[in-house]
């Protein structure tokens, strides 16, 4: 089955710098990489896809990139604020009919003001 | 349009009884599935529900079961419950063919 690796589990930024992370996965037929956003107590909330067939994605100050070949794929959000702080999780999926999601383990982001 | 909802909040269970755990999915997505979220860790697919029928299952044992309703709601029944049961258990609704998933605020279960 899929297997989803997450690093870092922590990271701590200033705010308005940029946060990176990433994940890889194992399974070559994944064709769909969800990020979620979960704060302390909430539910998950996507906040951008992609799918295999795109290299890049964009929303404002969140993009996403994704490597096929070395089966990874990354988040990025740029201009930091103190509400990007939460647990972010990947996901890759997609396979089959239930389309299920393989979640990594999770980074606490923590921007300090 | 409504989002996704679940009850109860919250629920403490004692080991070997019995749960059901409610699910409502947003409003027009006919495909529901489960998560259970340990402390700490990210959601693992339980099975998903299309069309009243089991659509697929992650590595959960039969005593993990459920159901879906003609308006697309669902229920997940665990038996027997083990100390290891105790998580945050997620539901997510979402439409067929569609990839995007949707969570509710989910169930914490508390099996003592």
């Amino acid at each position: 089955g899929e297997n989803v690796e997450q690093h870092p589990s922590t990271l701590s930024v200033q705010e308005g710098d940029s946060a990176v992370i990433k994940c890889t996965y194992s399974d070559s037929a994944s064709n769909y990489f969800p990020w979620y956003k979960q704060e302390l107590g909430k539910r998950p909330q996507l906040i951008i896809d992609i799918r295999s067939n795109v290299g890049e994605k964009k929303d404002q100050r969140i993009a996403v990139t994704l490597n096929k070949t070395a089966k990874h794929f990354s988040l990025h959000i740029t201009e930091t604020q103190p509400e990007d702080s939460a647990v972010y999780f990947c996901a890759a999926g997609g396979q089959g009919s239930a389309r299920q999601l393989t979640f990594g383990s999770g980074t606490q982001l923590t921007v300090l003001p | 349009e409504t989002g996704v909802t679940q009850s109860p909040t919250h629920l403490i269970k004692t080991r070997g009884q019995q749960v059901t755990l409610r699910c409502s999915s947003q409003s027009g997505h006919n495909t529901v599935s489960w998560y259970q979220q340990a402390l700490g860790q990210g959601p693992q697919f339980i099975f998903q529900y299309y069309r009243e029928e089991e659509n697929g299952r992650g590595n959960f044992p039969p005593r993990f079961s459920g159901l879906q309703f003609p308006n697309y709601s669902s229920e997940l029944n665990v038996n027997a419950l083990e100390l290891d049961d105790s998580a945050l258990y997620l539901c997510a609704s979402s439409l067929a063919r569609r990839y995007e998933q949707y969570f509710g605020p989910g169930t914490r279960l508390t099996v003592t």
